[in-house]
């Protein structure tokens, strides 16, 4: 099993709803990644897990929440969103642990497409 | 400086036609290198890793330039189906020392019949 596993993969919410996307992986990957990709602008970097602690928080607003319940999980808690956060963000698990470089680079969820309306 | 710099194209080629991509990093300290491929509205998947005596798959052929901070891709024979987005991605550590993974902006290429 190769693969980063992602749902939903279409989301629409409104800015007061509370919903949740969620990310797994059976690769036994040690570290898992949120990123977040607008239309026409690479991935960019939100959260990085390694070995199920946060390590990484890329000064995101705290109306995204990430959490990491065990070493295959990874959901990302949305809260009070605003328009412009719609975008499609995508998970990614990588082999090595991010403490050292990466020889094998990482592995992409297909994405969830969100709409915040 | 943006830290990983491509020309974002699009290149328009025939099918059969050998084209290449350049990218430019900002960071001397990076130590590994990838292309991946994103096709339309969809995630990003991993080509190839780019090593420094330069590497081939297929036809694809990957090379690094570390003196001069830059990274090649090249295509030969290029198929329908190598149109694409294509994006370079180095490694870099973080202030926390902390390894993660810079996308470039990504070059389109479009492969015509």
């Amino acid at each position: 099993d190769t693969e980063v596993t992602q749902t939903p993969k279409h989301l629409v919410m409104g800015m007061t709803n509370k919903k949740s996307l969620k990310c797994e992986q059976h690769m036994g990957h040690r570290a898992m990644y949120w990123y977040k990709q607008k239309a026409k602008k690479p991935p960019e970097l939100m959260f990085v897990y390694s070995y199920e602690k946060l390590s990484i928080n890329e000064s995101v607003p705290s109306r995204f929440s990430p959490e990491c319940p065990n070493s295959s999980l990874l959901n990302l808690h949305l809260h009070a969103l605003q328009p412009e956060d719609s975008a499609l963000y995508l998970c990614a698990s990588s082999q090595e642990a991010p403490t050292r470089g990466f020889r094998y680079g990482y592995t992409f969820g297909s994405g969830t497409r969100l709409t915040v309306v | 400086r943006k830290e990983v710099e491509q020309d974002p194209g699009p290149f328009n080629v025939p099918e059969g036609a050998t084209v290449a991509f350049n990218c430019t990093y900002s960071n001397s300290a990076s130590q590994s290198f990838f292309w991946y491929r994103q096709d339309c509205r969809k995630e990003p998947k991993l080509l190839m890793s780019v090593y420094s005596s330069g590497n081939e798959d297929g036809r694809f052929t990957a090379q690094l330039n570390r003196a001069s901070q830059y990274i090649s891709l090249l295509i030969r024979d290029s198929k329908l189906s190598d149109s694409a987005t294509y994006l370079c991605v180095v490694n870099n550590l973080t202030n926390s020392g902390y390894s993660t993974l810079t996308f470039g902006k990504g070059t389109m290429l479009l492969v015509s019949p």
